[in-house]
């Protein structure tokens, strides 16, 4: 079975500073990790996603996340928040499945909050 | 690219009643999944569907159906509503191929309350 865990159910930064929002994860199998972001009233968009390659990736808006096997962590980083920022974000991990090309399901964290402040 | 849109927006029920939720994907996709997100939670899996079937299912009992139309939108119907399904729901497209992950779209969700 495979979960997430989102450490922090609130997080809150001045703007300019940096952010880290962290996530553990647990997978059966060599997980797909993503890391979504959810803006009041709109859908949920893709910031960055891990499936094998370069432990370390990088997302759109100047995000980016480490992902340690050893620490099965996959944290989210930003050097400086913006006030656009702020939203509910989401770690999620999928499962590669039997065969490649299907959509494996997504399971998704409980959220994290980031609030940022003048 | 009108990406994925859901039908209706919102949507209040009463208990024991049925419900129909809609979506379309995105142009060129042709799997849809549907997730429920409950206040203050992540979204949770219900099930996928491709070539009209249901491929995968989540932790969801029966009460929970769906339907995919030969052009790709879907349906979730929910029978014997109970006020615990009251949530977002989301639905989600992708394209099947060869490569190892493909991008899940997401729609802007239908709000359902259930009284």
């Amino acid at each position: 079975a495979q979960s997430v865990t989102q450490l922090d159910s609130h997080v809150s930064v001045s703007e300019g500073t940096p952010v880290l929002l962290r996530c553990n994860y647990s997978s059966s199998y060599s997980p797909s990790l993503f890391w979504y972001v959810q803006h009041p009233n709109k859908g949920l968009q893709l910031l960055l996603k891990y499936t094998s390659a370069a432990t370390l990736v990088k997302g759109i808006n100047g995000f980016e996340a480490e992902f340690k096997k050893s620490e099965t962590s996959f944290h989210l980083t930003k050097p400086s928040a913006h006030m656009s920022d702020a939203a509910e974000y989401f770690c999620v991990v999928s499962d590669r499945m039997a065969f490649s090309g299907t959509a494996s399901k997504l399971t998704f964290g409980t959220g994290t909050r980031l609030q940022v402040t003048l | 690219d009108a990406g994925v849109t859901q039908s209706p927006t919102h949507l209040i029920k009463t208990r024991g009643q049925q419900v129909t939720l809609r979506c379309s994907p995105k142009s060129g996709h042709d799997t849809v999944s549907w997730y429920q997100q409950a206040l203050g939670q992540g979204p949770q899996f219900i099930f996928q569907y491709y070539e009209e079937e249901e491929r995968q299912r989540g932790n969801f009992p029966d009460r929970f159906s769906g339907h995919q139309f030969p052009n790709y939108s879907s349906e979730l119907n929910v029978n014997a509503l109970l006020l615990g399904d009251s949530a977002l729901y989301l639905c989600a497209s992708s394209i099947r191929s060869g490569a190892t992950y493909n991008e899940q779209f997401f729609g802007p969700g239908t709000r359902l309350t259930v009284l």
